[in-house]
């Protein structure tokens, strides 16, 4: 199986609003069991995202998830500090496995 | 609360065998539908899923490492052991375990802190 692919890095303004891909096939991103996870330097990952666009509770309700065909997205409005960090996208597969995407590294001019 | 520890040898000689234990508290792993997964990090780099053990003993297993993984657990024990064969500096990575709740619910949450394994000679 083949990582997702996200784009490495995506910048934005504190307030902005940036918008993360993350792209893969019709047998995992396809298959509708997308997760997002926020990691930190030097910390272990953070669920943010499950089932495409659910939010855990508690979280902010800044990160918001969407998919269209094979392609699935994280939006994180109002951007802030703390935002800085690594995103790694996840999906179930139709093998019963699971993948995990390149990451993307989001920086907060 | 939940929380997971994974503890193992930092250095592992190439070739040998490494093993992980993945020490869990907060549910058990013979409550229907959960399951523990092991997932890596090279540094510097992307997770990558290595593999999952349910409760009900079923195990799945990421396809191109499937032969060098082993996936056991010890419900008495609440920990869950994952053993990789023939290691090489490649596999140089942080490990973590993270707990998956139940049927259907295919996401990690929470992970462990995670523990660094170096392979060298």
């Amino acid at each position: 199986q083949s990582a997702l692919i996200q784009p490495a890095s995506v910048s934005g303004s504190p307030g902005q609003s940036i918008t993360l891909s993350c792209t893969g096939t019709s047998s995992d991103i396809g298959y509708n069991y997308v997760s997002w996870y926020q990691q930190h330097p030097g910390k272990a990952p953070k669920l943010i995202i499950y089932d495409v666009n659910k939010r855990p509770s508690g979280l902010s309700n800044r990160f918001s998830g969407s998919k269209s065909g094979n392609t699935a997205s994280l939006t994180i409005s109002g951007l802030q500090a703390e935002d800085e960090a690594d995103y790694y996208c996840s999906s179930y597969t139709t093998s019963s496995t699971y993948v995990f995407g390149t990451g993307t590294r989001v920086t907060v001019l | 609360q939940i929380t997971l520890r994974e503890t193992g040898p930092t250095l592992v000689r190439p070739t040998q065998t490494l093993t992980l234990t993945c020490a869990f508290s907060g549910f058990a792993v013979s409550t229907t539908g959960v399951g523990v997964a092991w997932i890596r990090q090279p540094p510097g780099k992307a997770l990558e899923w290595l593999a999952l053990i349910y409760w009900n003993d079923d195990k799945r297993f990421n396809p191109s490492l499937k032969s060098r993984l082993t996936l056991t657990k010890d419900t008495s024990k609440n920990q869950v052991v994952l053993i990789m064969t023939n290691v090489d500096p490649v596999d140089t990575a942080t490990y973590y375990c993270a707990h998956r709740l139940d049927w259907g619910q295919n996401w990690f949450d929470p992970w462990g802190q995670g523990t660094l394994v170096t392979v060298s000679s």
